[in-house]
């Protein structure tokens, strides 16, 4: 079983329409969440992180963790063509007394005008 | 507030040889994390170093080091290159590492013929 797991897609979303994206993770442990965007040839850039279970808003973006079930998704409201890109989803591990960020390996959205 | 930088951004290299990166992190921040990404493998950790000492490493050979210099900048060498170290080479900027918020440098495109 992967850490960090995403379905790599891709998911195809209409403009406008809310764009929901998941991702399971295997260590009860962890603590702090992130989603990253990252258009083709481009680095990853930080829009979301949430620590707390329940919902984290943004503009148009809201996190959502259940620790319970370790789960946490990311949806994008009025999808944008400007959102399509790979979304990847990272949580903290704990190895000893260090942490450390695992990533998924990401989810293709493509938002089609 | 200047963002995350890496040099070089491009490096062709042959089998055998041997490389360094540098990354300079955000003013402020005494983490960097470097992360190997290959369209096969994703994202993975290699090291994080904070105050000049290396916290965390991830499951890579011993050709791959690194190091912190006071000023918080770091480097990432690679040795006797091998064709599979072709990569996209990111480091990550965070004030104390660990679980905290990272932010990607452009990153450095490695190519080993």
């Amino acid at each position: 079983q992967k850490e960090v797991e995403q379905n790599s897609g891709p998911l195809s979303v209409p403009e406008g329409a809310i764009a929901s994206l998941n991702c399971t993770y295997s260590d009860r442990g962890s603590q702090s969440f992130f989603w990253y965007r990252q258009y083709s040839g481009k680095s990853p850039e930080l829009i979301m992180f949430i620590y707390s279970n329940g919902d984290k808003e943004d503009g148009r973006f809201t996190a959502q963790l259940n620790k319970a079930s370790q789960y946490v998704s990311l949806l994008i409201r009025d999808s944008q063509p400007s959102d399509s890109a790979t979304y990847l989803c990272a949580v903290n591990r704990y190895d000893s007394s260090a942490s450390k960020i695992i990533f998924g390996s990401g989810t293709r959205l493509s938002i089609r005008p | 507030k200047a963002g995350v930088t890496q040099t070089p951004r491009y490096l062709i290299k042959t089998r055998g040889q041997q490389v360094t990166l540098s990354c300079s992190p955000i003013s402020g921040h005494r983490s960097v994390s470097w992360y190997q990404q290959t369209p096969g493998q994703g994202l993975q950790f290699l090291f994080e170093y904070f105050s000049e000492t290396q916290r965390n490493k991830g499951n890579f050979p011993g050709r791959f080091s690194g190091r912190q210099f006071s000023n918080s900048r770091s480097e990432m060498n690679v040795s006797t290159l091998e064709l599979g170290d072709s990569a996209l080479y990111l480091c990550a900027s965070s004030l104390t590492g660990g679980d905290n918020e990272q932010f990607f440098g452009p990153g450095t495109r490695l190519t080993v013929l």
